[in-house]
């Protein structure tokens, strides 16, 4: 089945910062989404992005679906940004498959 | 609040039980879909369901078992219980097939 990489696995920021979060995968897939889990637990979604660029606020993301990576940017940081970062996709009918996750800590 | 309910929120229970647990989707959603998230596994898609049709299988082991109502509630059932099944059991529901969106999740702990 597809398999899917997160880098990296944890980081830690001061509040203000911007990161860069990766998602590799390795076949094509017809559904990317990327999910925030806040230390209560609740996955909250942030991006559907099969391919393309969407933005949110702080918050945007890069599909560049032929070179089959996702990249997940995160701007000025917020202690309440704050949790893990997962990346999932769907590889045309196959079962969403979630990466291992990026655990971000953003410090005061 | 993604519009999706999972109840209850926390269950104890002992090994060789056997629990329920359930999802209403979003209003409208067709899709209901299951997921288990273990320390030691991650997050792993169960089973899906499509307006009360199973639509596609994951990893789910032959103790728990799934069904989705008329009125397009979802139930998982898991039974003979083992200290292995403790963890966070997400629902989520989709109209499209496209965006998910998740429950706050149920959390098992088998003693």
């Amino acid at each position: 089945g597809i398999q899917v990489e997160q880098s990296p696995p944890d980081l830690i920021l001061q509040e203000g910062a911007n990161s860069t979060l990766r998602c590799n995968f390795s076949d094509s897939v017809n559904n990317l989404q990327w999910f925030h889990q806040n230390p209560w637990g609740q996955l909250i979604n942030l991006f559907y992005i099969p391919s393309g660029t969407k933005q949110n606020g702080r918050l945007s993301a890069t599909t560049v679906a032929t070179e089959r990576y996702s990249l997940l940017y995160i701007s000025s940081s917020q202690t309440t940004d704050s949790g893990v970062y997962f990346c999932a996709v769907d590889n045309y009918g196959q079962n969403f498959v979630f990466g291992p996750g990026t655990r971000l800590s953003v410090l005061p | 609040d993604s519009g999706v309910t999972q109840t209850p929120k926390h269950l104890i229970t002992a090994t060789g039980q056997r629990v329920t647990l359930r999802c209403s989707p979003r209003s409208g959603d067709l899709s209901v879909y299951w997921y288990q998230q273990s320390l030691d596994q991650g997050l792993q898609f169960l089973i899906q369901y499509y307006n009360g049709e199973e639509r596609a299988k994951g990893n789910i082991l032959e103790r728990f078992s799934a069904q989705q109502f008329p009125d397009l509630h979802s139930e998982l059932n898991l039974s003979s219980l083992e200290l292995g099944d403790s963890a966070l059991y997400f629902c989520a529901s989709s109209a499209t097939g496209e965006t998910q969106y998740f429950g706050p999740g149920t959390r098992l702990l088998v003693l």
